[in-house]
């Protein structure tokens, strides 16, 4: 199975500051169809999973532009321009190329 | 607006069997790939199973040969068959597909 190494798993952030999130895989995410398929995933207390990027860098309906993916290969980032107090939560990457399908750690985001 | 709502969770022994669904709504399930996500408590994300739009299914090694992914395209409805349930199978489950994302639904085994 492809495992999908985060860092850091807690992440205390001032708010108005930037965030950071690395995701490294064991083996590369690109799909004999070209694409990677490396998603990020925010969930926040009490909430079900809500994606957030999907394929690196694209970002679903309603979310906010101050998130951002980028990466390729088998390392990746998720970055936060300027963290909201509704950024609380854990978040996950994700990587859809090969099955079993799986998922990070998760990082814990507080603000502090 | 896309919804997808679980149901069918609870309290079952080991060993047991439960079925849970998941009715879709401004969504064709027959047309997407379809997923099944477990969360147990305080814990991370686990991917259960999907089947595609063709039909084909996967299963995470854990629960294969005791649990089945299928759907009913005249329902639009996504269902898990649960079968030799254990206490390691405790978990939030999940019906998703891409972005979309149900609820969830609690199954807890203990006797």
């Amino acid at each position: 199975d492809v495992v999908m190494t985060q860092s850091p798993l807690s992440l205390p952030v001032t708010l108005g500051q930037p965030a950071s999130i690395s995701c490294r895989s064991s083996q590369s995410l690109v799909h004999s169809d070209e694409n990677t398929y490396l998603n990020w995933f925010q969930q926040r207390p009490g909430q079900s999973p809500r994606r957030l990027i999907y394929k690196v860098s694209k970002r679903d309906s309603g979310v906010p532009d101050r998130f951002s993916g980028s990466g390729s290969g088998t390392d990746f980032t998720l970055k936060i321009s300027r963290v909201e107090a509704e950024d609380v939560g854990d978040y996950y990457c994700m990587q859809g190329t090969h099955w079993p399908y799986t998922f990070g750690q998760g990082t814990k985001l507080e603000i502090k | 607006e896309v919804q997808l709502v679980e149901t069918g969770g609870g309290l079952i022994q080991p060993g047991g069997s439960l079925r849970l669904s998941c009715a879709a709504s401004e969504f064709t399930v027959s047309s997407n790939y379809m997923s099944w996500v477990r969360q147990a408590p305080g814990k991370g994300l686990e991917w259960v199973s999907v089947i595609y739009s063709g039909g084909t299914t996967y299963y995470t090694d854990s629960v294969k040969g005791r649990f089945t992914i299928s759907r009913d395209n005249s329902k639009n409805t996504l269902y898990l068959q649960m079968d030799s349930l254990r206490a390691e199978d405790t978990a939030v489950y999940y019906c998703a597909s891409g972005g979309y994302w149900g609820q969830g639904a609690l199954v807890t085994v203990s006797s």
